[in-house]
């Protein structure tokens, strides 16, 4: 079975200042790694994945993640956030070959003027 | 067309009422899914249908019954709900088959159930 643990239920951070939402995943078998971001009212979108290959992933929005094995981590970060970027983001892992997505518990980011 | 369209955008039911929500996507997903995501809270998955055939069924009540009659199409029948039922309803789809591919979600129906 897979988990994944999002270690921040809230990240208040300044506009223009960087932010990395943090994600720990468990499974005994392979898995694919994604980042959703839900803003209100709405449902979720597909930020960025990690399959395979190399371990930084980049979004068109400025966002990037990086896979860590050895740590299980799979970090979003921005170096520059803007107020648009208040949203709750969900990080999300897929067995490979399985049918279910499980997700996170969420992190909220509020980014303040 | 790369979106998936849920109606209605909201909806609120008796403990009696019979209704149904709809989810359509023309992206040529060949998987679909229902969440059911409560305030503040991640999206629990609680059905998977597969070229057209139920694949996983989360346990759900059976006052919650899915149909999927096409490959665009995903419904979800509700009869006699509770209002602990309440919550928004999230359809989803992605390619079969395919478990590197993200969901493309709609925006769901916001469901009050009083």
């Amino acid at each position: 079975a897979q988990s994944v643990t999002q270690l921040d239920s809230q990240v208040p951070v300044f506009e223009e200042a960087p932010v990395e939402l943090r994600c720990n995943y468990s499974s005994s078998v392979s898995v694919y790694l994604f980042w959703y971001v839900q803003y209100p009212n709405q449902g979720l979108q597909l930020l960025l994945k990690y399959l395979s290959g190399s371990t930084l992933v980049e979004s068109i929005n400025g966002f990037e993640a990086e896979f860590n094995k050895s740590q299980t981590s799979f970090h979003l970060r921005k170096p520059s956030v803007h107020i648009s970027d208040t949203a709750e983001y969900f990080c999300a892992v897929r067995q490979a070959g399985g049918f279910k997505t499980i997700f996170g518990a969420g992190t909220r980011l509020f980014v303040k003027a | 067309d790369t979106e998936v369209t849920q109606t209605p955008k909201h909806l609120v039911m008796g403990m009696t009422n019979k209704k149904s929500l709809k989810c359509e996507q023309h992206m040529g997903h060949r998987a679909m899914y229902w969440y059911k995501q409560k305030a503040k809270k991640p999206p629990e998955l609680m059905f998977v249908y597969s070229y057209e055939k139920l694949s996983i069924n989360e346990s759900v009540p059976s006052r919650f019954s899915p149909e999927c009659p096409n490959s665009s199409l995903l419904n979800l029948h509700l009869h006699a709900l509770q209002p602990e039922d309440s919550a928004l309803y999230l359809c989803a789809s992605s390619q079969a088959g395919v478990s590197n591919y993200g969901y493309t979600f709609g925006s769901g129906t916001r469901l009050t159930v009083v």
